[in-house]
């Protein structure tokens, strides 16, 4: 089976641009997760969604990200303009309902902002 | 403000001893433990659980413990092998406002040859 696939992998580019990052879950999976790692903050959930719907994203940074998920097998979270500060690994999981469900990880798109 | 707490950012073991990981939570209202381990360049994959009606977990090599009343739980790890050596986060959810997971900011465990 396929686990959770991010793309791309890395991504380089200069401050101001718009990135975009893209996830397909599990399928069968209804949740989707999208985090950060950083080394001061850890893993940080951003925003998750049920059944395509975001449940909550207050962990969002700011106005410059957004994710949305169209249909239950992609996701994407935009971040519009690029600051250096957004450098970090991104991680997208999914899993299936349920109390306790573990999440599936994808290996993560490692940005780096100019 | 952070609701599931690992303070050893690292933790170093002899191979074949016991490695003990450590997690502290403040919100009661978490109902399900998971304990993740993280290689490097790949995501974080699941490890073990435990509900909150419980208080010891077992698979394998790998046990979880939970002591709610000091909203605590631990992650024994015996006998330690070299493969083990990765970041292990702890993680908490509540469920009864959807499937929201926090994760701690995850402990480095390198296990010694």
């Amino acid at each position: 089976d396929a686990g959770v696939i991010q793309s791309p992998r890395h991504e380089v580019t200069e401050m101001g641009q718009e990135v975009t990052l893209r996830c397909k879950p599990i399928s069968g999976h209804n949740s989707l997760f999208w985090y950060r790692q950083t080394m001061m903050r850890g893993l940080e959930l951003l925003i998750y969604f049920n059944n395509n719907v975001p449940i909550d994203d207050s962990g969002m940074p700011e106005d410059r990200f957004s994710a949305k998920m169209p249909n239950a097998s992609f996701s994407t979270l935009k971040i519009q303009p690029s600051e250096p500060r957004d450098s970090a690994v991104y991680f997208c999981a999914s899993s299936g309902t349920g109390e306790g469900q573990p999440q599936h990880f994808g290996d993560g798109t490692r940005l780096s902002i100019l | 403000d952070q609701q599931v707490k690992q303070n050893s950012p690292s933790l170093s073991v002899q191979e074949g001893r016991i490695s003990i990981l450590n997690c502290d939570y403040t919100n009661s209202m978490f109902d399900y433990f998971l304990w993740y381990k993280k290689y490097p360049a790949e995501g974080p994959t699941f490890l073990i659980s435990i509900s909150s009606i419980k208080d010891k977990n077992e698979d394998g090599r790998f046990t979880v413990f939970l002591n709610k009343s000091a909203k605590h739980l631990s992650l024994h790890i015996v006998p330690s092998q070299p493969g083990d050596s990765a970041v292990y986060f702890c993680a908490a959810s509540d469920n009864t406002g959807g499937f929201k997971t926090i994760f701690g900011a995850g402990t480095r465990l390198f296990v010694k040859a």
